[in-house]
């Protein structure tokens, strides 16, 4: 039972333009939600974050966007650039975070 | 500082051998998550220590085990491995009550063969 689906395995974007990645969940206990970057043979990063009592968390050229009616969140890059290629997951935990669950990923390449 | 740390990097086993993974946390972090990423299936929830204690597990078999030391580092035991236990195994920390983002290790990729 996957509690946070990301679909879309793998995105292609041009350097410039404005990268969408999206994250749905199932949980209604999520009450935070966290985007993380991963480069090839690195750990994941940590990205952004969003709490639930926010729709919208803004962090340089990253957005997340939050629908709780809907479970579903995004993340914006915007301009993307050829060093934001990586794998992003979506990931989301219940109060005090004990318990992170991440999504499949989506790989993003930005071509220059 | 030093991040979290993960050894080895690579380990190749034999099918129904056991596999030791090691941890060591941040300095100041007593939390200690293992998560494996086989491919394509993302990142599923193996086990977290705290203050010495297992306190959650994921939907993974007893042959998973581990342990967190004295020092808050970290082992994953795997027993009796199998083929589909071919994954990357991540360790991430975090503080005690700390923020909800955690610090990831680099991984150890381990190889049933």
């Amino acid at each position: 039972d996957q509690q946070v689906k990301q679909n879309s395995p793998s995105l292609s974007v041009q350097e410039g333009r404005i990268s969408i990645l999206n994250c749905d969940y199932t949980n209604s206990m999520f009450d935070y939600f966290l985007w993380y970057k991963k480069y090839p043979a690195e750990g994941p990063t940590f990205l952004i974050s969003i709490s639930s009592i926010k729709d919208k968390n803004e962090d340089g050229r990253f957005t997340v966007f939050l629908n709780k009616s809907a479970k579903h969140l995004s993340l914006h890059i915007v301009p993307s650039q050829p060093g934001d290629s990586a794998v992003y997951f979506c990931a989301a935990s219940p109060t005090g975070g004990f318990k992170t669950i991440f999504g499949a990923g989506t790989r993003l390449f930005v071509k220059a | 500082e030093a991040g979290v740390t993960q050894s080895p990097t690579h380990l190749i086993k034999t099918r129904g051998q056991q596999a030791t993974l090691r941890c060591s946390p941040i300095s100041g972090h007593t939390s200690v998550y293992w998560y494996q990423q086989a491919l394509g299936l993302g990142l599923q929830f193996l086990l977290w220590y705290d203050e010495g204690e297992e306190r959650n597990r994921g939907n993974f078999p007893p042959r998973f085990s581990g342990r967190q030391f004295p020092n808050y580092s970290s082992e994953l035991n795997v027993n009796a491995l199998e083929l589909e236990d071919s994954a990357l195994y991540l360790c991430a920390s975090r503080e005690t009550g700390g923020g909800y983002g955690y610090t990831f290790g680099s991984g150890t990729r381990l190889t049933v063969v």
